[in-house]
C-alpha cells in the first residue's frame, strides 16, 4: 500500500514569491492533517480537513496561507508571499476518520516537503 | 487545554543500555497518547498508541510505554538500545475528535 505522497521534497525560493506544496493521501483516508515543523521541534497543526470540509483551521495564517482539498483526495497548501520565517518542514498526514473515533486512529505521515526562503 | 512536555532534549545510551525516555501529559479528559519515531528527512511513524485500553501498551521495535495517570506519565522505554534506535521520538496527545499535539521530541542517540 502506498503511504502519504508528498511533493517536493525540497524548495528553495526568495521571500515575497509564492510557493505550493501537494499532498495525495493513503486511499480510503477521509481526514487529512498539514502540519508545520520547526527546526528542533514538533509538529504543529495548521489545519484539518474532514473529506473536503476544513473543520479545523484555526492555527493557519490566513493572511498568506491557504489550502484546498478538492475532491476530498489530494489537498495543496499555498504560501502567498513567504516570508524568512516561513523556512520549515512541511508535513501531511492522513487517518482514515479524525471526527468519530477521535484521535484514536493512527496518523500516517508523509516525508515532508522543507521549504527555504532565502 | 492539553499539552505535552518530553523531559530530556538529548538522551545518550550505549548499544544494549536501557532506553527511558520521558513524557509527562496535561489534559483535563482522559487522553489518547501516541509515541512516534523520526528518521533524518523522514515523516514520523507511529510506535505505539494508549487508547484507555491496557495501561501498558507493546510498541514495534520491542519499544513498550506505560500509561500512569496518577503521574500524568507515558514514558517509552526498551531493554536493550540497537543503533536502528538513534533517531527523534516525539511523544503527543490528542482526544475525541482533535488532532495531534506533540512534544519538542527527544533526541535519542546510541554509542557503539
Amino acid at each position: 500500500e502506498a503511504g502519504v505522497v508528498q511533493s517536493p521534497r525540497y524548495k528553495i525560493i526568495e521571500k515575497k514569491q509564492p510557493v505550493a506544496f501537494w499532498c495525495n493521501p493513503i486511499s480510503g483516508h477521509n481526514t487529512l492533517y498539514w502540519y508545520l515543523q520547526n527546526l528542533g521541534q514538533g509538529p504543529e497543526l495548521l489545519i484539518r480537513y474532514e473529506n473536503e470540509e476544513a473543520v479545523d483551521d484555526s492555527q493557519l495564517p490566513k493572511d498568506r496561507f491557504s489550502a484546498e482539498r478538492l475532491k476530498g483526495v489530494d489537498s495543496t497548501l499555498k504560501i502567498q508571499p513567504a516570508e524568512l520565517g516561513d523556512s520549515a518542514v512541511y508535513l501531511c498526514a492522513s487517518s482514515l476518520d479524525g471526527g468519530s473515533a477521535g484521535g484514536a486512529h493512527e496518523q500516517f505521515f508523509g516525508p515532508g516537503t522543507r521549504l527555504t526562503v532565502l | 487545554a492539553q499539552s505535552v512536555t518530553q523531559l530530556g532534549s538529548h538522551v545518550s545510551v550505549s548499544e544494549g543500555a536501557l532506553v527511558l525516555l520521558r513524557c509527562n501529559y496535561s489534559s483535563s479528559v482522559p487522553p489518547y497518547l501516541f509515541w512516534y519515531v523520526q528518521y533524518p528527512n523522514q515523516g514520523l511513524q507511529l510506535l505505539l498508541k494508549y487508547t484507555s485500553a491496557a495501561t501498558l501498551v507493546k510498541g514495534i521495535n520491542g519499544f513498550e510505554a506505560e500509561f500512569k495517570k496518577s503521574e500524568t506519565s507515558f514514558h517509552l522505554t526498551k531493554p536493550s538500545a540497537h543503533m536502528s534506535d538513534a533517531a527523534e521520538y516525539f511523544c503527543a496527545v490528542s482526544r475525541w475528535g482533535t488532532a495531534l499535539i506533540f512534544g519538542k521530541g527527544t533526541t535519542l542517540s546510541v554509542s557503539s
